[in-house]
């Protein structure tokens, strides 16, 4: 059963680089035609998609964190990787990694979702 | 950031039927990009509850249903249970932003 586990260091600074892995077990994340996905959750409030990549290292970001973020992919390690540049504390969230489903283009759903893991910005 | 609007809260008693819009625009539900709807109970990761507009994944019962028509959804509890207080968020795609975009969100609550 394929399984998407998240780490990374949970305080980060203002102004500094939040960085976080996602470990893909259960499976290889070059197989099928899948994508990878970072999504994050401010606490009490609702969801918002970062970013996707496919294995091949072809990315999508979301266009109101472009300027800051990169998602790359280590297929050798089975795990790809979400740095943010130039953090506040509207970065506060609890960050997930999630896989996209199969479909056409546009359709995928966010089918398998990592446990999750929250990151403060604070000095 | 929330491009699809959902009601804040929804609330039924056991054994009801509730149901919970997903209102979007031209450029992601009325574009004909699927819908998808996530579960989430405090303090877990969201679960994928409805895929492509109108399925359920294996192990959802099928008290769950979902429906699409030109720019909303709608997702569909029949026969409310206790297990089913949790935030339900739909998930879609936007062509304007070039994007995955969600709900804001609807909590559930059993009366």
């Amino acid at each position: 059963q394929l399984q998407l586990q998240e780490s990374g260091p949970g305080l980060v600074k203002p102004s500094e680089t939040l960085c976080l892995t996602c470990t893909v077990s259960g499976g290889s994340i070059s197989s099928g035609d899948y994508y990878w996905a970072w999504i994050r959750q401010p606490p009490g409030k609702g969801l918002e998609w970062i970013g996707s990549i496919y294995y091949s290292g072809t990315t999508y970001y979301n266009p109101s964190l472009k300027s800051r973020v990169t998602i790359s992919v280590d297929t050798s390690k089975n795990h790809f990787s979400l740095k943010l540049r130039s953090v506040t504390a509207a970065d506060t969230a609890i960050y997930y990694c999630a896989r996209l489903g199969l479909a056409a283009a546009g359709n995928r759903p966010f089918d398998i979702w990592g446990q999750g893991t929250m990151v403060t910005v604070s000095s | 950031q929330s491009v699809l609007t959902q009601p804040p809260s929804v609330s039924g008693a056991p054994g009801q039927r509730v149901t919970i819009s997903c209102i979007g625009s031209s450029s992601n539900i009325g574009a004909g990009y699927d819908v998808h709807w996530h579960q989430q109970f405090p303090g877990t990761a969201p679960k994928l509850l409805i895929y492509g507009n109108n399925n359920r994944p294996s192990g959802v019962p099928d008290r769950f249903s979902g429906s699409k028509s030109g720019t909303s959804a709608s997702l569909a509890i029949t026969g409310l249970q206790a297990e089913d207080e949790a935030d339900y968020y739909c998930q879609s795609y936007d062509s304007s932003l070039s994007g995955y975009v969600f709900g804001t969100g609807t909590q559930v609550t059993v009366l």
